[in-house]
């Protein structure tokens, strides 16, 4: 258990529709990540914030977008999502934010299916 | 762009050493990263190498050569349970994009009785 917990862990939801994940680091971790893993894509990063504020972004679409809390905890918005979008989603925390050595904490994942 | 190749699969026996390879390409060359994950799981940290040399956790080694922008996990006295992906990651930084972490597409290691 890496101290890292996400909700859902399934979801299931039609194409066009939107849903929110959710991510809470380990207790004291400032970084959030989160990660897109599809069979043909790999592990794609898509976000990085830091004590509220975003610090780096990757593959994100439009149509995601993301924010951290106050207290630290983070939401994944995807909107008008599409067949291609069903993946599993991770998010990992560190304490830094974002030096080069820093393990990253993965958090269990949230698979969404869109039908 | 950046691009990590490695291979897609390794076959051993428990009890055996195998070297998972990984080059990557990149700009902003910030170090390499290993993962490990089982099927259905999270990726789990492994390594880190900065510096060119070897960096040993118990069984597990990684090499890092930055001159030939390459690098491999060794992994020792193989285990059933070592089975599971391997992935490479490079940590990219150059101004604005400091912090993005690239992954290559995974080593599926395969480790029999």
């Amino acid at each position: 258990d890496s101290g890292v917990t996400q909700t859902p862990k399934h979801l299931i939801t039609a194409t066009g529709q939107r849903v929110t994940l959710r991510c809470s680091p380990r207790s004291g971790d400032l970084s959030v990540y989160w990660y897109q893993q599809s069979l043909d894509q790999g592990l794609q990063f898509l976000i990085h914030y830091y004590n509220g504020e975003e610090r780096a972004k990757g593959n994100i679409l439009e149509r995601f977008s993301a924010q951290q809390f106050p207290d630290l905890h983070s939401e994944l918005n995807l909107s008008s999502l599409e067949l291609g979008d069903s993946a599993l989603y991770f998010c990992a925390s560190s304490p830094q934010p974002g030096l080069a050595g820093e393990t990253q904490y993965f958090g269990p994942g949230t698979r969404l299916l869109v039908l | 762009g950046q691009s990590l190749e490695q291979p897609s699969e390794v076959t051993a026996v428990e009890g055996a050493i195998v070297q998972i390879n990984c080059t990557y390409q990149t700009s902003g060359f910030y170090g390499l990263s290993w993962y490990q994950q089982h099927d259905g799981g999270a990726p789990t940290f492994l390594s880190y190498n900065a510096l060119d040399g070897l960096e040993e956790t118990g069984r597990f080694s990684s090499f890092l050569s930055r001159s030939d922008s390459y690098g491999y996990l060794l992994l020792q006295e193989l285990q059933m349970k070592d089975s599971a992906s391997y992935f490479c990651a490079v940590r990219e930084g150059r101004g604005s994009t400091l912090g993005r972490l690239y992954f290559g597409r995974g080593t599926q290691l395969t480790v029999w009785p």
